[in-house]
């Protein structure tokens, strides 16, 4: 398996811009996460999926953010309006521990800059 | 919900030595810590993990120690390399999420 598949890989964007940042997770895998590191906040938890369907999203800053799983191998996380401050790498990481936590495995992240 | 601290931020070492990362976690529910490693610019990778009903494990040069009472693991890694520099990121979940601590920037010089 080609692992966890992000796109696009940079982004460089001016505020007020919609972003859209895709994942496709590992065959098989039955959970989804958005995870947003920066260097003051670290990693952070956006949105978990079980099966497609979104489980926690307590993480999710505000509204402008919205993430999507419309079937098993795609996901989508979209900001829109962008602003300065969601610069950050965005990553997508996949498990099959479904209701029992197990390990994690990454996305290379999308690294997103907003002008 | 989980809050995990992470100590020491940073932490440099010469090659050979001990290198030794504490986490604490405040959600008693929780029952498994991994530890990720992430090296500069690269996705975060699992090295070793270990779940509540076990005390301690050890993958060659690293092991992990787990203290539920106290609430406290630690990352150990002996011999360090070169290589070994990175961030390392510990963890802690319960029934279907992590929560991260802030990382570790270990530099081991030779």
């Amino acid at each position: 398996d080609a692992g966890v598949i992000q796109s696009p890989r940079h982004e460089v964007t001016e505020m007020g811009q919609e972003v859209t940042l895709r994942c496709k997770p590992i065959s098989g895998h039955n959970s989804l996460f958005w995870y947003r590191q920066t260097m003051m906040r670290g990693l952070e938890l956006l949105i978990y999926f079980n099966n497609n369907v979104p489980i926690d999203d307590s993480g999710m800053p505000e509204d402008r953010f919205s993430a999507k799983m419309p079937n098993a191998s795609f996901s989508t996380l979209k900001i829109q309006p962008s602003e300065p401050r969601d610069s950050a790498v965005y990553f997508c990481a996949s498990s099959s521990g479904g209701g029992d936590t197990g390990e994690l495995f990454f996305g290379e992240g999308s690294r997103l800059t907003v002008l | 919900g989980e809050n995990v601290e992470q100590h020491p931020s940073t932490l440099s070492v010469q090659e050979g030595d001990s290198a030794v990362i504490k986490c604490t976690y405040s959600d008693s529910a929780s029952n498994y810590f991994p530890w990720y490693k992430q090296e500069l610019g690269k996705r975060p990778q699992l090295i070793i993990d270990i779940r509540s009903n076990v005390g301690e494990k050890k993958d060659q040069r690293i092991a992990v120690t787990l203290n539920k009472t106290a609430k406290h693991f630690s990352l150990h890694i002996t011999e360090t390399q070169p290589e070994d520099s990175a961030v390392y990121f510990c963890a802690a979940g319960g029934y279907s999420t992590l929560t991260f601590g802030k990382g570790t920037m270990l530099l081991v010089s030779p």
